[in-house]
């Protein structure tokens, strides 16, 4: 079964802080993804990777980057946090299949506050 | 633009009450569809999916959807709702400009059901 470890249930920072959400994925899969979850707002894209080294901006990537040095690991940065960066985040994979792509497999989300 | 539109953001069931919960999309071309659940505490997971062949698929946990290409929709089904079937969910709607990574899948922004034992 696959399996998608993010390394935080549950964080808590300051303002201006900078942040590392780490995720890894046990699948070999090529694909992996960031998302924020707000209530209202449902999933929002922040980036994804379809290789070691490559990256592509979500539809919402600011005040976010990211870095894939391992196939099996993805890691969100958040540069300098800020109280509106308070959101449950999700990390995905996938196989590169087809044109149309397969399912993801999410792990269990970090909810993150900002103070 | 493309969008995934759930038409019902909170419903409240009783046991053994039938589901629908409605899903539309505005993309007109060759599509992947899909259902994902969200239990309490849990993280998000597959309940089924459409890429081609017979438009009514099941699911886990007796779920079912049914894709109408003529009405771009992909409405979630079941006849008889558990307790246990309290969660959000979620319709996916995935468009070849990406392909193959994902990247275009659009997400509607969830349906939250409540059953009452």
């Amino acid at each position: 079964d696959v399996k998608v470890t993010q390394s935080s249930r549950y964080l808590v920072k300051r303002t201006g802080e900078k942040v590392f959400l780490e995720c890894v994925q046990d699948m070999d899969h090529e694909n992996m993804f960031w998302y924020r979850q707000d209530p209202g707002l449902g999933l929002r894209l922040i980036y994804f990777s379809y290789d070691v080294k490559m990256k592509e901006k979500g539809d919402i990537p600011e005040g976010y980057s990211v870095s894939r040095e391992k196939k099996e690991r993805f890691s969100l940065i958040l540069e300098s946090a800020s109280t509106n960066q308070t959101s449950m985040y999700l990390c995905a994979s996938s196989f590169l299949q087809g044109v149309l792509g397969p399912p993801l497999h999410f792990g269990n989300g970090t909810r993150l506050t900002v103070t | 633009a493309q969008s995934v539109s759930q038409h019902n953001h909170h419903v409240i069931l009783s046991e053994a009450a039938s589901l629908e919960l409605g899903c539309n999309y505005s993309y007109g071309g060759t599509v992947n569809l899909f259902w994902y659940v969200q239990y309490p505490g849990q993280h998000l997971q597959l309940l089924l999916k459409y890429f081609s062949g017979d438009p009514l698929v099941k699911g886990i946990k007796g779920f079912e959807a049914e894709f109408i290409k003529s009405k771009f929709s992909f409405n979630l089904r079941k006849p008889s709702v558990q307790w246990s079937d309290t969660a959000e969910y979620f319709c996916a709607v995935n468009t070849p400009i990406n392909a193959g990574n994902n990247r275009k899948l659009i997400w509607g922004l969830g349906t939250s059901l409540a059953v009452n034992p």
